[in-house]
C-alpha cells in the first residue's frame, strides 16, 4: 500500500519560530512536491524536487525553504514563520515529472501561526 | 478518521468514450468537496459541490454530490488525448481543514 506520510496533521507555531514540516514517501519516487492550500485560491506548488539535494521553485516559494538530503524525504522549512503563513500544507510524490503520472497525496498538515 | 476514498485508482480508455470518477468521504462538519484537474505540477481547481443534486457543469465535465450516501461523480463525456490526467478530489470540513483522495489516474488513447 504506497504511502507518504507528512509528520504532523496540526502545528500551531508562534510568528517568528523556524518551522519543519516533513515528508516521507516509501515508494521510491523521484518527485516530491509541497502545495499550500487556502481557501478560494485552490493548491499552489512552493517547491519541487526531482532528485536528492535537488530543488526547484514552484509558483509562491517566497518565505519558504526545502530540503532533500534523501530520497524518501522532503522538507519544508519556513525559516521565520508569519501569519500569513497560517495554511494546509500538502506533500505529494510521483514516479516521473511527465504530465499524467501517478501522484500521490499526504493527507496534509494544518500550521497555524500565531 | 477523516478520509477521503477515490476510485477507481487508475483507469484507461480510448477517446471518445465516457468515464465516471468516484469520489466517497467521511468528515466531521463537512463543508464542501472539490475537485482538481493535475497535469503537471499544481492541480488545477475543476468544481466546488457544497449542495446535494445540484449538477456543475464545465464543458464536457460534469459533477454532482450525494450529501446522504456522502459521495460525489465526476463524468466527463467524449474524453479526449488532453483529459489524461490525474482527477483529485477534496473535502473542507471542519475549521478550515482539507482532506484528499489519492487521485485517479486517467489516460486515455487515442
Amino acid at each position: 500500500d504506497v504511502k507518504v506520510t507528512q509528520s504532523s496533521r496540526y502545528l500551531v507555531k508562534r510568528t517568528g519560530e523556524k518551522v519543519f514540516l516533513e515528508c516521507v514517501q516509501d515508494m521510491d519516487h523521484e518527485n516530491m512536491f509541497w502545495y499550500r492550500q487556502d481557501p478560494g485560491l485552490g493548491l499552489r506548488l512552493i517547491y519541487f524536487s526531482y532528485d536528492v539535494k535537488m530543488k526547484e521553485k514552484g509558483d509562491i516559494p517566497e518565505g519558504y525553504s526545502v530540503s532533500r538530503e534523501k530520497k524518501e524525504r522532503f522538507s519544508l522549512i519556513l525559516e521565520s514563520a508569519s501569519t500569513n503563513q497560517t495554511s494546509m500544507y500538502l506533500c505529494a510524490s510521483s514516479q516521473a515529472k511527465a504530465p499524467s503520472t501517478e501522484a500521490f497525496f499526504g493527507q496534509g498538515t494544518r500550521l497555524t501561526v500565531v | 478518521e477523516d478520509k477521503v476514498v477515490q476510485s477507481p485508482l487508475s483507469l484507461v480508455v480510448h477517446e471518445g468514450d465516457t468515464v465516471t470518477l468516484n469520489c466517497s468521504y467521511e468528515v466531521t462538519n463537512f463543508r464542501s468537496l472539490l475537485w482538481y484537474k493535475q497535469e503537471k505540477k499544481a492541480p488545477t481547481f475543476l468544481f466546488m459541490l457544497t449542495s446535494s443534486g445540484i449538477e456543475k457543469k464545465s464543458g464536457r465535465l460534469s459533477s454532482i454530490l450525494d450529501k446522504k450516501e456522502l459521495f460525489s461523480i465526476l463524468n466527463i463525456t467524449a474524453t479526449q488525448t488532453g483529459d489524461s490526467a490525474i482527477y483529485l478530489c477534496a473535502v473542507e470540513a471542519g475549521a478550515n481543514n482539507l482532506f484528499f483522495g489519492t487521485g485517479t489516474r486517467l489516460t486515455v488513447i487515442p
